[in-house]
């Protein structure tokens, strides 16, 4: 069946390090792959999303590349900032399975200045 | 900006009791989707609802489970007789195309006792 394999957390990085935190899907059909954020005492926020193989997703400084050969989609951003502070959850939904999404565990992030 | 939002943020309840959870939609969106989050595990499907009828549902949604849009507006979660296993993060999530982004509530922690 579908899932998603995420990096556990939780990780803490200094303002202006690099950030990478890694999600393997595994999906029956063709997917689209999303990173979602949830800042503290919030939902879950669309991030970015991509909907075919190496299409890039980007906002607020964060990428994410849908690599099909390596069934992966890594969020990246090149530096992190103290608001940035959050849960990233990755998650793919599949036409093939129906409309739901599947989740990752979400990977907890701490910036320190 | 238009928003999912979620009552109450908190529900405590005693085993066995019933609760219901609100949640209201973005409001041009059709498809209505519940999902719960047990701490330190997964985001998991629980139902998906259009034009008035589950369209899926999870092996989660057992019949102590039920869904239902009482008015234009409300989208609500009924548990019939709660278990001390059903204590999680509730996630309610509307979109407007079946296979698009969904658009999440910020939650409702519900704690059985």
């Amino acid at each position: 069946g579908d899932s998603v394999t995420q990096m556990e957390g939780p990780v803490t990085l200094s303002e202006e390090a690099f950030l990478t935190i890694n999600c393997t899907y595994t999906a029956t059909g063709y997917p689209s792959l999303f990173w979602y954020v949830q800042y503290p005492g919030e939902g879950l926020q669309l991030l970015l999303k991509a909907t075919k193989a190496d299409d890039k997703g980007s906002n607020k400084g964060f990428e994410a590349t849908y690599r099909k050969e390596t069934t992966s989609f890594h969020l990246e951003k090149g530096s992190v900032q103290v608001s940035d502070s959050a849960v990233y959850f990755c998650a793919l939904s599949d036409r093939e399975t129906g409309n739901q999404f599947y989740f990752g565990t979400g990977t907890s992030l701490t910036v320190i200045p | 900006e238009p928003e999912v939002t979620q009552t109450p943020s908190h529900q405590v309840t005693q085993m066995g009791q019933e609760v219901i959870l609100r949640c209201v939609p973005i409001s041009n969106h059709l498809y209505f989707y519940w999902y719960r989050q047990i701490l330190g595990q997964k985001v998991e499907f629980l139902v998906s609802f259009y034009n008035n009828e589950i369209s899926e549902k999870s092996e989660i949604f057992d019949d102590q489970f039920s869904v239902e849009r009482p008015d234009g507006s409300n989208f609500t979660l009924k548990i019939r007789s709660t278990k001390l296993e059903d204590s999680a993060m509730y996630f309610c999530a509307s979109s407007g195309l079946r296979y698009n982004e969904q658009f999440f509530g910020p939650g409702t922690r519900l704690t059985v006792l």
